[in-house]
């Protein structure tokens, strides 16, 4: 059974710049989520994608966007970067109804 | 709106002694709650969970009880390691209309000295 997966692992970029983050569920899950987590604090939500829909968004500006795919893998989109979207961006696969998610090793993004 | 409060760290304790990392939630209606783990430089791992009142998850020696009446979900470890040194976050499921999105405490560090 293969985990979840993302990448880049590692990413630089100056400010107003766009980012694409992208994310391999776990066999078998059809919903993604993302989630910020900046240095030093939990997690927070972004959004949630089930069935290629958004199906859930947290408190993030419309700059932050995202896309699933039929074959259940996402990508997170990051318009015109600002120095505090510098953080590790996780995300995160689960069943359809089901509460339990299981997490990616992350991508850290700098933003200079 | 629901919310987890956990003990603030750094945690630091001796090989072999007791754990206790505090954690208290606040919701409405009944939420599962997971405890998950972070290494130093790695993603969130699942350590335990529990769906209901009384539940006790367990896993690695770690266990926390869901206890309703104090709105709590403390983990708990008889003999810590110094592989446990890792970040410790306290997270319960939040019902939406259509989906479950976690809301997490802020972490607690824990630092096992040999």
């Amino acid at each position: 059974e293969t985990g979840v997966t993302q990448s880049p692992t590692h990413l630089i970029k100056t400010r107003g710049q766009q980012v694409t983050l992208r994310c391999s569920s776990q066999s078998g899950h059809n919903t993604v989520s993302w989630y910020q987590q900046a240095l030093g604090q939990g997690p927070q939500f972004i959004f949630q994608y089930y069935r290629e829909e958004e199906n859930g968004r947290g408190n993030f500006p419309p700059r932050f966007s995202g896309l699933q795919f039929p074959n259940y893998s996402s990508e997170l989109n990051v318009n015109a970067l600002e120095l505090d979207d510098s953080a590790l961006y996780l995300c995160a696969s689960s069943t359809e109804g089901f509460e339990t998610q299981y997490f990616g090793p992350g991508t850290r993004l700098l933003v200079l | 709106g629901n919310s987890v409060t956990q003990m603030e760290g750094p945690v630091t304790l001796s090989e072999e002694a007791f754990l206790t990392i505090n954690c208290t939630y606040t919701a409405t209606g009944y939420p599962s709650l997971f405890w998950y783990v972070q290494y130093p430089g790695e993603g969130l791992q699942l350590l335990l969970k529990a769906t209901k009142a009384d539940d006790k998850g367990s896993n690695k020696g770690f266990e926390a009880t869901y206890r309703k009446e104090t709105t709590s979900f403390h983990l708990e470890k008889g003999s810590v390691q110094v592989s446990d040194s890792a970040v410790y976050f306290c997270a319960l499921s939040d019902q939406g209309d259509s989906n479950y999105q976690l809301i997490w405490g802020a972490g607690t560090k824990l630092i096992i000295k040999p």
